[in-house]
């Protein structure tokens, strides 16, 4: 069975930093694109970054430069650095696999991050 | 930035229902257009991929059609457990895009 279990969210100030961390059980991670989304409060889903299989990484331009995705295949984990935190990244962060196709296939439960003063 | 737009924003509906949810994208995008479906306090699931394909596991009632800009979502004989916000997204280039949503509300 495919699971992925976020953590690492947190309530943090504005400025602030935190890394976010998928646990990826049931398939061969190291074979699997990776997408982290995020869904603000009573708002819609928000693609924010994607890394490849073999490394290729893009990103929303509202989180370039402060976010970093990142992968670690031996411990089957995804990973989403973030820095200079505001208040509009306030919301639940998804770990998502993309299916062969490239399509979100699965996703996590979510963690929340709130950066609030 | 392919924009994806979504209508209606939200609809009320009485089971047994047919629904139809339509995603214009802003430039053509092939086939690279997958349906989710969000209940409250839930992640999303995955209903269509490519369009029309569908997906183990996924009611028949619920299908795809489209291509290109132009996308639509049927939900034959809806039923109470229907009741969701369900997105459009695409795939075919980055950044990936979601629509903003249809908010189906069972009467």
């Amino acid at each position: 069975e495919v699971q992925l279990v976020e953590s690492g969210g947190a309530l943090v100030l504005p400025g602030g930093s935190l890394r976010l961390s998928c646990a990826a059980s049931g398939f061969t991670f190291s074979a699997y694109n990776f997408n982290w989304v995020r869904q603000a409060p009573g708002r819609g889903l928000e693609w924010v970054s994607y890394i490849s299989s073999s490394g290729t990484i893009y990103y929303d331009d509202s989180v370039k430069g402060r976010f970093t995705i990142s992968r670690d295949n031996a411990k089957n984990s995804l990973y989403l650095q973030m820095n200079s935190l505001t208040d509009e990244d306030t919301a639940v962060y998804y770990c998502a696999r993309a299916g062969y196709g490239d399509y979100v296939d699965y996703w996590g439960q979510g963690t929340l991050v709130t950066v609030s003063s | 930035e392919i924009v994806l737009t979504q209508s209606p924003d939200f609809q009320s509906v009485t089971p047994k229902e047919k629904v139809t949810i339509t995603c214009r994208a802003s430039q053509s995008i092939g086939s690279s257009l997958h349906w989710y479906q969000q209940k409250p306090d839930q992640s999303p699931r995955l209903l269509i991929k490519y369009a029309s394909q569908s997906i183990s596991g996924v009611p028949s009632r619920f299908s795809g059609s489209g291509s290109g800009t132009d996308f639509t979502l049927t939900i034959n004989s809806l039923e109470a457990e229907d009741a969701a916000t369900y997105y459009c997204h695409q795939t075919s280039g980055f950044p990936r895009t979601f629509g903003q949503g249809t908010r189906l509300e069972i009467k």
